[in-house]
């Protein structure tokens, strides 16, 4: 069954500096999010992506962040600057864009933790 | 924007009770509730969902229902078994592609 991978599984950084995560979503999915997880807490919204461009994002998604599709299978979430409050997991998720069905499947998350 | 409230936070029950897990939201544009059960350190998957022209779904021990009136979606565990303990999120968006919003989690724990 096809999945969702994201790369790496864990990245320690040092506060300020740049990080990218990585994700592949499925192959013939056309709609890619990712989503952050604080520990312990709910599954925040960051940012939805289709047709090459940004469709929604939210409040905490500000121009520290920002997300690409540089091929055809890849999608990067990079963060300029990392603050401590970013340590998160941070899940890449994607969908088909029928509209039967609006299930996510997402991928196993990167740890961020920065120090 | 949409805003989803879920309850209880925590839930302990024994192996063979039922579960319930209420959630509310609060735009009224939305038509798409599904229910995701993350164990720990694992990705959220979804368990199950339903769209604003039905009132209830139902897939063998799991079901939800829908008021779309009072805009209060529910997740009902029939016959609990300990590999059902988890944290279940409740979730709302306005259709396939959009933003899903989730609420808080429940984390459910079901002792033999």
């Amino acid at each position: 069954e096809p999945e969702v991978t994201q790369t790496p599984s864990h990245q320690v950084t040092q506060m300020g500096q740049e990080v990218i995560l990585r994700c592949v979503p499925i192959s013939n999915h056309l709609y890619f999010y990712w989503y952050r997880q604080i520990l312990g807490q709910k599954v925040e919204f960051l940012v939805s992506f289709y047709n090459n461009e940004i469709s929604e994002k939210s409040e905490i998604f500000d121009d520290q962040f920002s997300v690409e599709r540089p091929d055809g299978s890849n999608f990067t979430l990079k963060i300029r600057s990392t603050k401590l409050e970013d340590s998160a997991m941070y899940f890449c998720a994607s969908s088909k864009r029928e509209a039967n069905t609006g299930e996510l499947f997402f991928g196993e998350g990167s740890r961020l933790t920065v120090l | 924007g949409e805003n989803v409230e879920q309850h209880p936070s925590t839930l302990s029950v024994q192996e063979g009770d039922s579960a319930v897990i209420k959630c509310t939201y609060s735009d009224s544009a939305s038509n798409y509730f599904p229910w995701y059960k993350q164990e720990l350190g694992k990705r959220p998957q979804l368990i199950i969902d339903i769209r604003s022209n039905v009132g209830e779904k139902k897939d063998q021990r799991i079901a939800v229902t829908l008021n779309k009136t009072a805009k209060h979606f529910s997740l009902h565990i029939t016959e609990t078994q300990p590999e059902d303990s988890a944290v279940y999120f409740c979730a709302a968006s306005r259709q396939a592609g959009t933003a899903l919003i989730f609420g808080k989690g429940t984390t459910l724990s079901v002792s033999s």
